[in-house]
């Protein structure tokens, strides 16, 4: 599975956008690109998945380059509570005998006032 | 709110005891997967059951084992603790099908071994 590697840590402030780069240079072609938020002592929980170009909800938009060795998490307008672990995952559960998800060390996101 | 619960939220264990931790899945799901997330650290891969059945294991020695009920909820033992096992434990519930790496997480069970 893709190994992928993103900034350990980044500040905003209150309203401004922040983009969060991930490169995956190894990704396969069945695998598909997903963003997980994870607050303190709770579970990972779901924010956005693609497979190419741009994919947008209500919470994020994900960017993704033709090559798809790379892939941008974007939130919009950031407030306090999106201050958490933001953790980008290539894979495909299906493929393989391991069906897991692998976790790198995240993106701690630190949103100022 | 994601459906999955598990219990219990919080639980200290003396090494060399055996413990044992539930999860219940999303309604629909047929795929629970379970993972250890140590302090500062990503959540790390245990094993993974779809239908009942292990579909795929981590780096992590036979005592830890599991079980998927046909209801597919599911349960987590790790026998002869250490120390090194404190940990939030986490799992997953998904619908397996190909390309789909959506899963639904519970809050975790915090296992303090003393």
């Amino acid at each position: 599975l893709a190994k992928t590697t993103q900034p350990i840590s980044m500040d905003s402030y209150e309203g401004q956008e922040v983009n969060i780069t991930c490169s995956h240079n190894n990704i396969a072609t069945n695998d598909y690109i997903t963003w997980y938020q994870q607050f303190p002592s709770q579970g990972p929980r779901f924010i956005i998945q693609g497979y190419k170009t741009k994919v947008t909800n209500e919470v994020a938009s994900l960017f993704i380059p033709a090559d798809r060795k790379s892939s941008t998490l974007s939130l919009p307008r950031v407030s306090l509570s999106d201050t958490a672990v933001y953790y980008c995952l290539v894979g495909d559960q299906f493929r393989g005998s391991q069906g897991n998800l692998i976790f790198g060390k995240g993106t701690k996101l630190s949103v100022k006032p | 709110e994601t459906g999955v619960t598990q219990s219990p939220t919080h639980l200290i264990k003396t090494r060399g005891q055996q413990v044992t931790l539930r999860c219940s899945s999303q309604s629909g799901h047929n795929t629970v997967s379970w993972y250890q997330q140590a302090l500062g650290q990503g959540p790390q891969f245990i094993f993974q059951y779809y239908r009942e059945e292990e579909n795929g294991r981590g780096n992590f020695p036979p005592r830890f084992s599991g079980l998927q009920f046909p209801n597919y909820s599911s349960e987590l033992n790790v026998n002869a603790l250490e120390l090194d096992d404190s940990a939030l434990y986490l799992c997953a519930s998904s619908l397996l099908s190909r390309g789909d790496t959506e899963a639904f997480f519970g809050q975790g069970t915090r296992l303090t071994v003393v």
